[in-house]
């Protein structure tokens, strides 16, 4: 079945360090990819998405490229934020029947001040 | 426009009880979705509901868990009897098409 797989966490890096997170997934026909983000004692929100190969999505400093060739869709930010803080859900929308979402594990990022 | 609500926000009962959470959709969002997170795991479906009926409850994990969309507005999710291993983080989303999905802010059930 399809599936999500995300680089473990926690993630601490210094503000304004560069930031990657790694996101890999497989899956049947053409997905559509998403990374949602969890600020502490909230819920999930929409951070950027691509629909289809080759799509960058981009929000607030953060970007993600749909790749199919090697199946990635790693979230980058050029200089984080102690703001940044949070937890990163990487998912993909298995585009048939439901549209449901897999999601990864989830990577906690933690940046000092 | 008022987001996806959940109540209660926390919820601590003992094995055995019974729990019902709530979801209030986005008005006029059609397709309302559950999901549950584990501890340090994945978020993963449960169900999927359009209007009030319900598309896909795979992912539901057996027949303790109920799930209602009344009227296709607001959902309610039972757990009866609860174990431990149903502890964790339930999410509601919903969505006026297919694509995305807006969630609510989760209901933590500790089962004791």
């Amino acid at each position: 079945g399809d599936s999500v797989t995300q680089m473990e966490g926690p993630v601490t890096l210094s503000e304004e360090a560069f930031l990657t997170i790694n996101c890999t997934y497989t899956a049947t026909g053409y997905p559509s990819l998403f990374w949602y983000v969890q600020y502490p004692g909230e819920g999930l929100q929409l951070l950027l998405k691509a629909t289809k190969a080759d799509d960058k999505g981009s929000n607030k400093g953060f970007e993600a490229t749909y790749r199919k060739e090697t199946t990635s869709f790693h979230l980058e930010k050029g200089s984080v934020q102690v703001s940044d803080s949070a937890v990163y859900f990487c998912a993909l929308s298995d585009q048939k029947g439901t549209y449901k979402y897999i999601f990864g594990t989830g990577t906690r990022l933690k940046v000092l001040a | 426009e008022a987001g996806v609500t959940q109540f209660p926000s926390h919820s601590v009962i003992e094995k055995g009880q019974t729990v019902t959470l709530r979801c209030d959709p986005i008005s006029g969002h059609d397709n309302l979705y559950w999901y549950r997170r584990v501890m340090g795991k994945e978020i993963k479906f449960l169900l999927h509901f359009v209007k009030e009926s319900k598309q896909d409850e795979s992912g539901m994990p057996n027949n303790r868990f109920l799930a209602e969309r009344t009227g296709g507005t607001y959902s309610t999710l039972k757990v009866q009897p609860a174990e431990l291993e149903d502890s964790g983080v339930y999410f509601c989303a919903s969505s006026p098409r297919v694509l995305e999905q807006y969630f609510g802010p989760g209901t933590r059930l500790t089962v004791t």
